[in-house]
């Protein structure tokens, strides 16, 4: 059984800049959250696709934003980058029954100069 | 809106010794769960046990367990035999049932140290 990737490691940007990344669900999962970790800090909810849709968002700006693909991989995209967007992305597969708990993959660091 | 609250910045335990995390939580559900998850320097988000609200037996996996207190909305870890892969930073977390999906309402976590 395969876990949750992510994909890159870490990222450097530029204030303004957009950055994409990359997850893929654990084998089996149906479902996937994002979550941004600022450091020290627990991880907040930014949104969560289930078939190919948006199933919820958190109180995050409308440039984030995401897409699932049919083989429940996602992407999170981030436009006009600001330095508060600097944190540890992580990304959380689940099943789709009642009983599913949320599996997190090891995560993005994300730095904005 | 849920609100997890983590009152413990940072706790340290002897390796093989017992110590205890806590958790309270803020909910007008009353179908949820109620998660710990282990955060070690990798980063990776582990998790280490999870609770049913409508059960009224505490979990348990090995040397760890939890005091499941509905009424007073406590939630607390209990780590028994403390070893030193241990060490990380731990986070209460809570969903709401009724659905399968939906978010982790994550609290602010606590660095657990381990002396040997």
């Amino acid at each position: 059984e395969t876990g949750v990737t992510q994909s890159p490691t870490h990222l450097i940007k530029t204030r303004g800049q957009q950055v994409t990344l990359r997850c893929s669900s654990q084998s089996g999962h149906n479902t996937v959250s994002w979550y941004q970790q600022a450091l020290g800090q627990g991880p907040q909810f930014i949104f969560q696709y289930y078939r190919e849709e948006e199933n919820g968002r958190g109180n995050f700006p409308p440039r984030f934003s995401g897409l699932q693909f049919p083989n429940y991989s996602s992407e999170l995209n981030v436009n006009a980058l600001e330095l508060d967007d600097s944190a540890l992305y992580l990304c959380a597969s689940s099943g789709r029954a009642r009983t599913d708990t949320q599996y997190f993959g090891p995560g993005t660091r994300l730095t904005v100069l | 809106a849920q609100t997890v609250t983590q009152s413990q910045p940072e706790m340290s335990v002897q390796e093989a010794e017992t110590v205890t995390l806590s958790c309270t939580y803020d909910t007008s559900e009353s179908d949820y769960y109620l998660f710990w998850y282990k955060q070690p320097p990798s980063r990776q988000m582990i998790l280490v046990i999870r609770q049913e609200a409508y059960k009224q037996q505490n979990a348990t996996e090995n040397r760890f367990s939890v005091n499941f207190q509905k009424a007073a909305k406590s939630f607390s870890l209990k780590i028994s035999d403390s070893q030193l892969g241990d060490a990380a930073m731990y986070f209460c977390a809570y969903r709401r049932g009724g659905t399968s999906y939906g978010k982790l309402t994550f609290g602010q976590g606590t660095i657990l140290t381990v002396h040997p």
